[in-house]
C-alpha cells in the first residue's frame, strides 16, 4: 500500500503478558517514529530510527519497551510485561530525509492497545 | 514549562466564523513548525507548514513570531468539517529533528 501500515489494529492483553505491535513505513522513508498517545493526551514521543544510524531511544518510558527496525524497513515495537498505564493508541509515522530534516510525517492509523 | 503549550478549548463557534488558535513553544533552537489536524479516534494529517514570513491556504492562515516563541492559526468562515482537534509541531534546529506535538486545541463548529 502507498501510506504507513501498523498492525495489529486493536490489541486487547492481560496485565503482564508480552505484546508486539509492528509499522511498515512508506518504501523510501528513512525516519521512522514511535509515539503513544493515551485516550485524550497528546502524543508522546517515544523512538526515532534514521536510516542506520543508532536510535534515539530518550522517549522510551522503561526497561520494558524497546523497538527494532532492520535497514529502512518494517519496525516492531515491543512491550514486555504489560501494566494497565501502558493502555494506550501506539502511532507509527515515516518521514523522508530532507536537506532541512523537516520533512513531514505521515502516520499510520495507529495500533490501539488495551491492558485489563 | 511544557516544550509545545495549547489551549485544549474546546472552541465552540458557529459556522462561518473566524476562530483562531495559539500556541507557544520553549526551545527558542526550534526550527520547522506546522499545524496537524487530527480527527476523533483518527491520525494526525499535516494540515500547513509555518514559514517565518506566515502563510495562508485558503482560508487557514498561519503565523510565527520568533520573538515571543509563539504560531497561530487562524480559521475564516468556519465549515462543520472542520471540527477536530488541531495540533502544534514543532522541530528543532539541529540534531534528530524530532518533533514535538502539543496537546492539541479542540474545535466544534456547529450550525
Amino acid at each position: 500500500g502507498a501510506g504507513v501500515s501498523q498492525s495489529p489494529s486493536n490489541k486487547v492483553t492481560e496485565k503482564g503478558k508480552d505484546v508486539e505491535l509492528r509499522c511498515d513505513p512508506i518504501s523510501g522513508h528513512t525516519a521512522l517514529y514511535w509515539y503513544r498517545q493515551r485516550l485524550g493526551q497528546g502524543l508522546e514521543f517515544l523512538i526515532y530510527f534514521q536510516g542506520n544510524s543508532a536510535p534515539d531511544k530518550s522517549g522510551l518510558p522503561s526497561d520494558r519497551f524497546s523497538a527494532e527496525r532492520t535497514g529502512e524497513s518494517v519496525s516492531t515495537l515491543t512491550i514486555q510485561r504489560t501494566q494497565q498505564e501502558d493502555s494506550a493508541v501506539y502511532l507509527c509515522a515515516s518521514s523522508p530525509r530532507t536537506l532541512t530534516g523537516a520533512g513531514e510525517l505521515f502516520f499510520g492509523e495507529g495500533s490501539r492497545l488495551t491492558v485489563l | 514549562r511544557k516544550e509545545v503549550e495549547q489551549d485544549p478549548g474546546p472552541f465552540n463557534v458557529p459556522e462561518g466564523a473566524t476562530v483562531a488558535f495559539n500556541c507557544t513553544y520553549s526551545n527558542s533552537a526550534s526550527q520547522s513548525f506546522f499545524w496537524y489536524r487530527q480527527d476523533c479516534r483518527k491520525e494526525p494529517k499535516l494540515l500547513m507548514s509555518v514559514y517565518s514570513s506566515g502563510n495562508e491556504d485558503g482560508r487557514f492562515t498561519a503565523q510565527l513570531n520568533r520573538a515571543s516563541q509563539y504560531i497561530s492559526l487562524l480559521i475564516r468562515d468556519s465549515k462543520l468539517s472542520d471540527s477536530a482537534t488541531y495540533l502544534c509541531v514543532v522541530r528543532p534546529l539541529r540534531g534528530s529533528y524530532i518533533p514535538t506535538f502539543g496537546r492539541g486545541t479542540s474545535l466544534i463548529v456547529h450550525p
